[in-house]
């Protein structure tokens, strides 16, 4: 059966700094792989979707940015966190070429201060 | 665009009531449809599917009927229990080429003794 992890599962950082996030996925190959930013009390904002190995594309304009260096792994990075960077992060993976259901990760909860 | 529009919350019960919860959808094709389940502090779980009109999901008995002609996908339960209490989001996927898909603003139910 396929799984997804992410981790952290929780992270503080102050403003300014970095930031990487990472997402596996485990079962399956060729996925299309999502992140997206729940903000406290609101819905999910697609940040980036890729569809395979170096094949990103971005949703919203913003500091963040995404790289899919395997398969099978979906990496969300900063070179500086803003306050409202803030949020929950969730990872998805997809099949190929199916009704394009979506299964999430357990999520990271950001904290930036 | 596509769109999702679902009720606001929070929808409040007593356990043992009737659950509906209202989504409607805006699409230029012919969308599937979905519902996740997303309870404190985790990821969003899919709850049911329908790919076609006048398909009913199932699940957990939770139900969804695909209605092309009123573009909607109310999720109903006829029985609810605390552990229901969750947020629910309804979602469409059209197929065009970006397997991507698109969420209403999420509807939170809380379930009472």
């Amino acid at each position: 059966s396929q799984t997804i992890h992410q981790w952290p599962a929780t992270l503080v950082q102050p403003v300014g700094s970095p930031l990487s996030l990472e997402c596996t996925v485990e079962g399956t190959s060729n996925p299309n792989l999502y992140w997206y930013r729940q903000a406290a009390g609101r819905g999910l904002q697609l940040l980036f979707y890729s569809v395979g190995i170096g094949q990103i594309s971005s949703e919203v304009p913003q500091n963040l940015s995404a790289s899919r260096p395997q398969d099978r792994q979906f990496i969300l990075s900063s070179k500086k966190l803003l306050l409202s960077d803030s949020g929950f992060y969730l990872c998805a993976w997809s099949v190929q070429g199916g009704t394009y259901e979506q299964y999430f990760g357990p999520g990271t909860r950001l904290t930036v201060t | 665009g596509d769109s999702v529009t679902q009720m606001e919350g929070p929808v409040t019960l007593s356990e043992e009531a009737f659950l509906t919860i209202n989504c409607t959808y805006t699409a230029t094709g012919y969308p599937s449809l979905f519902w996740y389940v997303q309870y404190p502090g985790e990821g969003l779980q899919l709850l049911l599917k329908a790919t076609k009109a006048d398909d009913k999901g199932s699940n957990k008995g939770f139900e969804a009927t695909y209605r092309k002609e009123t573009t909607s996908f109310h999720l109903e339960k006829g029985s609810v229990q605390v552990s229901d209490s969750a947020v629910y989001f309804c979602a469409l996927s059209d197929y065009l080429g970006y397997s991507t898909l698109t969420f209403g603003k999420g509807t939170m139910l809380l379930v009472s003794p």
